[in-house]
């Protein structure tokens, strides 16, 4: 691995089930961030984790939780998706909070 | 008002034009700043920090204002592999947070 990488690319998805999105980084990052991508709405920060343990909830959680049980792992997960999900997620690092961010190559989610 | 803001064009240029963006902040407490690029469907990649003194790479010139809290990219001699959207980021230290920008798209034409 080098970088960051996120799984899967894409996946289409029935409403009300539930999906998680994996992201891995091999950089020792100590902050990791999950965002939404829209059209016309920019990027939004779902949630975030300053190191491993630790977690917060970033603009738009409702419908995501996270965990951080690592320095490299940090899935997202959609309990019961719907289809105002439907989006590009993208998942990102840093060496700390505030730093440069690194981001993965994103995952196309439908939710139907 | 949000946090950053940007013109989100398109803006079409020819090859070869200089073509400047903005973007302003609104939190005065706001510590860092860069611009970022994203290419159509990919994720994005920094492009350049924004330092207070300005701050030049190439064809590419960062500006930082703060008495107008904006920041600024100036981009000269346009190539058509600039076509793209940038991104503005300004970071905060007491949200702890960088906030993006909408994305301003450039389409250089030849």
């Amino acid at each position: 691995i080098a970088g960051i990488t996120q799984a899967p690319t894409s996946q289409i998805l029935a409403a009300g089930r539930r999906m998680t999105l994996r992201c891995t980084q091999d950089m020792r990052h100590n902050a990791m961030y999950w965002y939404r991508q829209d059209l016309g709405l920019g990027l939004r920060l779902i949630h975030y984790s300053n190191t491993a343990g630790t977690t917060g909830k970033g603009e738009v959680p409702d419908g995501y939780s996270v965990s951080r049980a690592n320095t490299d792992d940090f899935p997202l997960t959609l309990a019961s998706a719907v289809p105002s999900q439907t989006s590009v997620y993208f998942c990102a690092s840093s060496l700390q909070e505030g730093a440069q961010q690194f981001f993965g190559p994103g995952t196309r989610l439908t939710v139907l | 008002r949000k946090e950053v803001e940007q013109d989100p064009g398109p803006f079409n240029v020819p090859e070869g034009a200089t073509v400047a963006f903005n973007c302003t902040y609104s939190n005065s407490a706001s510590q860092s700043f860069f611009w970022y690029r994203q290419d159509c469907r990919k994720e994005p990649k920094l492009l350049m920090s924004v330092y207070s003194s300005g701050n030049e790479d190439g064809r590419f010139t960062a500006q930082l204002n703060r008495a107008s809290q904006y920041i600024s990219l100036l981009i000269r001699d346009s190539k058509l592999s600039d076509s793209a959207t940038y991104l503005c980021v300004v970071y905060s230290g007491n949200t702890g947070k960088l906030i993006f920008g909408q994305g301003t798209t450039l389409q250089v034409k030849p």
